[in-house]
């Protein structure tokens, strides 16, 4: 099974500064047939269901604000919150589609400093 | 506009069973591979089964391989999750969710609301 590894656990940061979360994936999850890598960010409220962020590791769902992007491949990626809104408190999860079983990260809690 | 309404959950001992629906609506059903993904109360996601869009192929984690079925009924445009033999630590919400398309190589771009499945004597 391949692991997913999220660093930090928990992170707070002041409004309007950046945030970044990791994910380490225990194998590669780059996609032979297009060379993109299975890899999607969630976030999370609480009592809400997840929500998709961005999917093939950067490329940014539709309707979600461009401070959110992804970038990475291979085993490591990052989500990064340009600048943060207290809106964007939340729980994050980086999740691999490359095989089964499908795994997630463990969840980084975001909150404002 | 894209739904996903479970149903089903509720109290159950340890042993028992328990069926889980999902009506989709908003997107064409059939297209689309579907997925059930589950959060235990305070911890994070785990994924549960996956189904094709045709039905024919499934995939479960060995957490629940030989107790969970997943299936589907394109015609009634929706989800199911047969669960056997539960255990306490099957005490989850269980969230419905749609593949960005109609490949297992995708995202999960619209859950449901969850439906929560408690196992407890």
């Amino acid at each position: 099974d391949i692991v997913m590894t999220q660093s930090p656990d928990s992170l707070a940061v002041s409004l309007g500064e950046r945030a970044t979360i990791n994910c380490k994936s225990s194998q590669s999850v780059l996609y032979s047939s297009n060379n993109k890598n299975c890899l999607a960010w969630y976030q999370q409220k609480p009592g809400q269901p997840p929500k998709l962020l961005i999917y093939w590791a950067s490329t940014r769902e539709s309707g979600v604000p461009d401070r959110f992007s992804g970038s990475g491949s291979g085993t490591d990626f990052t989500l990064t919150i340009s600048s943060l809104q207290a809106e964007d408190v939340a729980v994050y999860y980086c999740h691999q589609y490359y095989n089964s079983p499908s795994t997630f990260g463990q969840g980084t809690k975001l909150e404002i400093k | 506009e894209v739904q996903l309404l479970e149903s089903g959950g509720g109290l159950v001992q340890p042993g028992e069973s328990l069926r889980l629906s999902c009506a989709a609506s908003g997107f064409t059903f059939s297209s689309y591979v579907m997925r059930w993904v589950r959060q235990a109360p305070g911890k994070g996601l785990e994924w549960v089964s996956s189904i094709s869009t045709s039905g024919s192929t499934t995939y479960y984690p060995d957490s629940v391989k030989g107790r969970f079925t997943i299936s589907r009924d394109n015609s009634k445009n929706t989800l199911y999750l047969q669960m056997s033999s539960l255990r306490a630590d099957d005490t989850a919400v269980y969230y419905c969710a749609k593949g960005r398309s109609g490949s297992y190589y995708s995202g999960l771009d619209y859950w449901g609301q969850g439906t929560l499945v408690t196992v407890s004597s």
